[in-house]
């Protein structure tokens, strides 16, 4: 089925650690997109990558690494989490940025102990 | 900066009742604005959308106009259903047209 898929859709890990998001989608989208959503932020754009190997920083993205070497995926890694980094991740992808519908991942919930 | 500003929720509403959820913003240029939902365990979908000034868009019974001087883009539904029930999140593109930014949305709860 053409959409876009998360995952894990759950992780828990520890302050210090590595961890790598996933975010894979089917329909050749020019544009992909990463959130984080937290109680009383909204959502607040980390990176964003407008075609393959080509990417831009959001409002957010301080901690965060991004790369994207095919089309279809974007992974996000947080190098060294923290625990201010305990969010709800979602990725979205859109064929011609802000100007066409953004479709969207059913998100990662991440937890940093 | 670009920014949304969008009333606090929880609303709370009985089946039927008319909605209005206010969206103002601040921007340079002439952005397009959108009105995204966000059903429980979800990622967000587009709801509708306006692309100038004095343009309403529209989409399952929910409406939205697109107003310059105001600076505004409030969500109204002449009645709504329990399964309207969910967070709405008002939002602009860049002058680029390439990002969105989010307001902070707004939780709707429609009880029978």
């Amino acid at each position: 089925d053409a959409g876009i898929t998360q995952s894990p859709r759950y992780k828990i890990t520890e302050t210090g650690r590595q961890v790598t998001l996933m975010c894979h989608q089917t329909w050749s989208h020019s544009y992909m997109f990463w959130y984080r959503q937290d109680l009383g932020h909204g959502l607040r754009l980390i990176y964003y990558s407008a075609a393959a190997d080509i990417t831009d920083k959001g409002e957010v993205p301080d901690g965060y690494v991004v790369s994207r070497s095919k089309t279809e995926n974007f992974p996000l890694t947080l190098e060294s989490a923290t625990r201010s980094q305990t969010s709800v991740y979602f990725c979205a992808s859109s064929e011609v940025g802000a100007s066409s519908p953004l479709h969207f991942g059913n998100g990662t919930r991440l937890t940093v102990t | 900066g670009d920014s949304v500003t969008q009333m606090e929720g929880p609303v709370t509403l009985s089946e039927e009742a008319f909605l209005t959820i206010n969206c103002t913003y601040t921007a340079t240029g002439y952005p397009s604005l959108f009105w995204y939902v966000q059903y429980p365990g979800e990622g967000l979908q587009l709801l509708l959308k306006a692309t100038k000034a004095d343009d309403k868009g529209s989409n399952k019974g929910f409406e939205a106009t697109y107003r310059k001087e105001t600076t505004s883009f409030h969500l109204e539904k002449g009645s709504v259903q329990v399964s309207d029930s969910a967070v709405y999140f008002c939002a602009l593109s860049d002058q680029g047209y390439s990002t969105l930014t989010f307001g902070k949305g707004t939780m709707l709860l429609v009880s029978p």
